[in-house]
């Protein structure tokens, strides 16, 4: 299947200082990517729909400037956290849509997700 | 908006027993189904999908989803598990037409003794 490669995989950080998570996909074009948290024992919380080339799609309650999106190539997604605060601490989780499939048939391939830990 | 809920949240088994994870969603139109699998320490997998057929679904490593559209269920099964079957399963409903961003159970975690 088609992969999708997230980095770092954890990362530590002080608090204030801000964080980039790269999010590719490795062999197909993802015209669309999309940012998820998941909190400890919790399902997945989809944050924001990143779609190249125009500004990100965030869901309510989640602060665009302070989870910058940009998705500035169709392999590549980035989100960086800026100001990181421990309540920010958390498991990130990138997904990329794959719409080149017979059928026309959806499917999103997920990265292996990046821990944040803000100190 | 859809909801999806998996009534397990945690299940321990012994090797060879039989599985069975429940998923119910809410949502009145057509929807495409997943069943998504998360080992320790490894990304979110695509175990097995439906969007239309038979509704018995098979998937990988022997897994297999029946979608019961009566009762708004899609329960995955399999007849005897693995001690390499303990993970993190979540169900995902995207409704049909929509915006192919599905919605997620909050999982249930499997642990297989061997």
């Amino acid at each position: 299947g088609a992969v999708v490669s997230q980095h770092p995989s954890w990362v530590i950080c002080k608090s204030g200082t801000s964080v980039k998570i790269e999010c590719r996909s490795l062999d197909f074009q993802a015209t669309t990517m999309f940012w998820y948290r998941q909190f400890p024992k919790q399902s997945l919380m989809l944050m924001a729909t990143s779609n190249e080339g125009s500004k990100a799609t965030y869901e309510q309650g989640v602060e665009k400037d302070k989870f910058l999106i940009n998705h500035a190539s169709l392999t590549l997604s980035t989100l960086t956290v800026t100001s990181a605060h421990p309540e920010d601490s958390s498991f990130y989780i990138c997904s990329a849509r794959d719409p080149g499939l017979a059928g026309g048939v959806d499917i999103q391939y997920f990265g292996a997700g990046t821990r944040l830990s803000v100190l | 908006a859809q909801s999806v809920s998996q009534h397990n949240h945690h299940v321990i088994l012994s090797e060879a027993a039989s599985l069975e994870l429940g998923c119910n969603y809410s949502y009145g139109g057509t929807v495409n189904l997943f069943w998504y699998v998360q080992y320790p320490g490894q990304h979110l997998q695509l175990l097995l999908k439906y969007f239309s057929g038979d509704p018995l679904v098979k998937g990988i490593k022997g897994f297999e989803a029946e979608f019961i559209k009566s009762k708004f269920s899609f329960n995955l099964r399999k007849p005897s598990v693995q001690w390499s079957d303990t993970a993190e399963y979540f169900c995902a409903v995207n409704p049909e037409g929509g915006s192919y961003i599905p919605t997620f159970g909050r999982g249930t975690s499997l642990i297989v003794h061997p």
